[in-house]
């Protein structure tokens, strides 16, 4: 079983492209989170979905940030018009069903985002 | 709201000695618990979870935390430290799918 895929490892942008970064979630999780870590920083929440639902995108940024969760494929985290303060490393977690009132989260290796 | 605090932002011990990073939290209700590990160019590997119970929990590559109400703190401890624990360590506190992490702590380990 695989864990969870997030591809690229590493992204490089100038200012002003767009930047897209893809998660697989673990086989038969059903919710994704997006985070954000800049350097000598936690990781920050940015969005939590659900196949075709967004939940909670308390974290995102009001501009140039979306994400969506598809009923086909994997989790896609777009940026618009990039900025230099954009470059950060972007981790996306998974977790199966709730069932219970917690369910654990599963991190990805991330995508390391660098702007030009 | 709830929040996460390290304290340590940088901490070096001697190979074999032991560690205790420390973590504060403020949540509105029994909080469920955790610390990961990142090591450098890596994701978040989950050390050790807190949900109830016994408030002395074991983790995997021979970590434990306790949890302490009384002091709102979960501290991460390890008897011996081994050179391949240089990582950084990252407290959380999260409850129903959300989930809030603090601003880690960096390990460095001398020989």
């Amino acid at each position: 079983n695989a864990g969870v895929m997030q591809n690229p490892r590493h992204l490089v942008r100038r200012r002003g492209q767009e930047a897209r970064l893809r998660c697989s979630p673990m086989k038969g999780h059903s919710h994704v989170y997006w985070y954000r870590q800049l350097p000598e920083e936690g990781l920050k929440f940015m969005v939590y979905l659900q196949k075709e639902n967004i939940i909670d995108e308390s974290g995102m940024p009001k501009e140039r940030f979306s994400a969506e969760f598809p009923k086909e494929g994997p989790s896609i985290l777009r940026i618009q018009q990039v900025v230099r303060g954009d470059s950060a490393a972007y981790f996306c977690a998974s977790s199966p069903r709730r069932q219970t009132s917690y369910n654990e989260q599963f991190f990805g290796p991330g995508t390391r985002l660098t702007v030009l | 709201a709830q929040s996460v605090t390290q304290p340590d932002i940088h901490i070096t011990v001697s190979e074999g000695a032991s560690l205790e990073l420390r973590c504060n939290y403020s949540y509105g209700a029994t909080p469920y618990l955790f610390w990961y590990v990142q090591s450098p160019g890596q994701g978040l590997q989950l050390l050790l979870k807190y949900f109830s119970g016994d408030t002395l929990v074991q983790g995997i590559k021979g970590f434990e935390a306790e949890f302490k109400r009384s002091q709102s703190s979960f501290n991460l401890r390890k008897p011996s430290v081994h050179w391949s624990d240089a990582a950084e360590y990252f407290c959380a506190v999260g409850q129903n799918n959300d989930m809030r992490f603090g601003a880690g702590t960096r390990l460095t380990v001398k020989p």
